[in-house]
């Protein structure tokens, strides 16, 4: 049984870079047998894909947030990285980390959550 | 980009009663990728159905999933107390994953 738990700064200033970390127990960030992604949902909104990882190296990124995001996966910590540069208000949302089995390519259902970090753009 | 839209916005039941709630998408969905998630105010969602039809571990039978194609439908039999909550539907079957806007189950 996974267990994902998200950590990092809850304020950010516009114009910066947001940074996350996800730290995964009870599996390994190196097995085949899952994706590593990142979601996020704005106050009282719905939900929206950012992207994810393989153990390959592959990343898949959301075309509307591609030319701002990196993931990364560092396997000497078990864990997977966000990065969202030039960041603005519209930003701000509750970011959860996220897992499941690849069912296509290296995207799939979510059977893994983090319990989400809210990050808040402002100066 | 596939656009998942579902209905109604919100679905005011009594407990006991049953729940319909529709994901229609905008193009038809590979393989029925198609999943279902729960979420409470302050949590994060949770996995219901995934594959359009298939109950994840530990979910309650009352919970069902249907549909191909363009269509798909999130069915609880008898509501009990703690299925009032926001469902959203999800697909993968493109590697643009996308989700629908909610549907709210309120109790009536």
């Amino acid at each position: 049984q996974l267990q994902l738990q998200e950590s990092g700064p809850g304020l950010v200033k516009p114009s910066e870079t947001l940074s996350l970390t996800c730290t995964v127990s009870g599996g390994s960030i190196s097995s085949s047998s899952y994706y590593w992604g990142w979601i996020r949902q704005p106050p009282g909104k719905g939900l929206e894909w950012i992207g994810s990882i393989y153990y390959s190296g592959s990343t898949y990124y959301n075309p509307s947030l591609k030319s701002r995001v990196t993931i990364s996966v560092d396997t000497s910590k078990n864990q997977f990285s966000l990065k969202l540069s030039s960041v603005t208000a519209a930003d701000t949302a509750v970011y959860y980390c996220a897992s499941g089995p690849p069912r296509f390519m290296i995207v799939g259902n979510i059977d893994y959550w983090g319990q989400g970090t809210l990050v808040t753009v402002s100066s | 980009e596939i656009v998942l839209t579902q209905s109604p916005g919100t679905l005011s039941l009594s407990p006991g009663e049953r729940a319909t709630l529709s994901c229609r998408a905008s193009q038809s969905v590979s393989s029925s990728y198609l999943a279902w998630y729960q979420q409470k105010p302050g949590q994060a969602p949770r996995l219901l159905i995934y594959g359009a039809s298939s109950r994840a571990t530990g979910i309650p039978d009352r919970f069902s999933g249907s549909g191909s194609g363009t269509d798909f439908t999130l069915t609880i039999s008898r509501l009990e107390p703690e299925d009032f909550a926001v469902y959203y539907c999800q697909q993968y079957g493109s590697s643009r994953v996308t989700f629908g806007g909610g549907t709210k189950v309120e109790i009536k």
